[in-house]
């Protein structure tokens, strides 16, 4: 089955910095990518995902990048503010009816001021 | 917008009791999914379900089983509750091949 890695476990930066996390998964098959960030209490919310017929995907300060040949893709967030202080999950998928998502182990974000 | 809705937030039973874990979706979605939340270990996938009475098992299915008799309700059974199944619990829904899931809010179990 997917195995997805994600790093760092924790990430610290200072407001205004970028943050990057980063996931490799397992199964070739898989073509969905999401990303989910999850604020202290409350649930996983999705932020952007990316399919494997695109190679980067932007909206507004976060964006995310996908290579499939290393079966790898990224988080990249720019001008953090507190507001982005969060867990942030990552998972992949093969996107086909009666398949699940299986997500990495998760990246707290702390951005201070 | 979409709706999951867990029937608890917060649960205390204990050890060797039954427990029902309930989610109920309103988007009529073919796709349920319980996960199970702990620090460090990210989200793992207990069972899912991609249709009525039809169930598959995740990763971590042991101690657990689920029921799925309406499109709009998935259920996650602790058939004998144990300490180590204390535990936040998410359930989640998606519709047919679209994977983009939509969480409940969570239930945090603690077994005594």
């Amino acid at each position: 089955g997917e195995n997805v890695e994600q790093h760092p476990s924790t990430l610290s930066v200072q407001e205004g910095d970028s943050a990057v996390i980063k996931c490799t998964y397992s199964d070739s098959a898989s073509n969905y990518f999401p990303w989910y960030k999850q604020e202290l209490g409350k649930r996983p919310q999705l932020i952007i995902d990316i399919r494997s017929n695109v190679g980067e995907k932007k909206d507004q300060r976060i964006a995310v990048t996908l290579n499939k040949t290393a079966k790898h893709f990224s988080l990249h967030i720019t001008e953090t503010q507190p507001e982005d202080s969060a867990v942030y999950f990552c998972a992949a998928s093969t996107n086909q009816a009666g398949t699940a998502l299986i997500f990495g182990k998760g990246t707290t974000l702390s951005v201070s001021s | 917008d979409v709706k999951v809705t867990q029937s608890s937030r917060y649960l205390v039973k204990r050890t060797g009791e039954k427990v029902f874990l309930e989610c109920v979706q309103d988007m009529d979605h073919e796709n349920m999914f319980w996960y199970r939340q702990d620090p460090g270990l990210g989200l793992r996938l207990i069972y899912f379900s991609y249709d009525v009475k039809m169930k598959e098992k995740g990763d971590i299915p042991e101690g657990y089983s689920v029921s799925r008799e309406k499109k709009e309700r998935f259920s996650l059974i602790l058939e004998s509750a144990s300490t180590n199944q204390t535990s936040m619990y998410l359930c989640a829904s998606s519709l047919g091949d679209r994977v983009k899931a939509f969480f409940g809010q969570g239930t945090r179990l603690t077994v005594v």
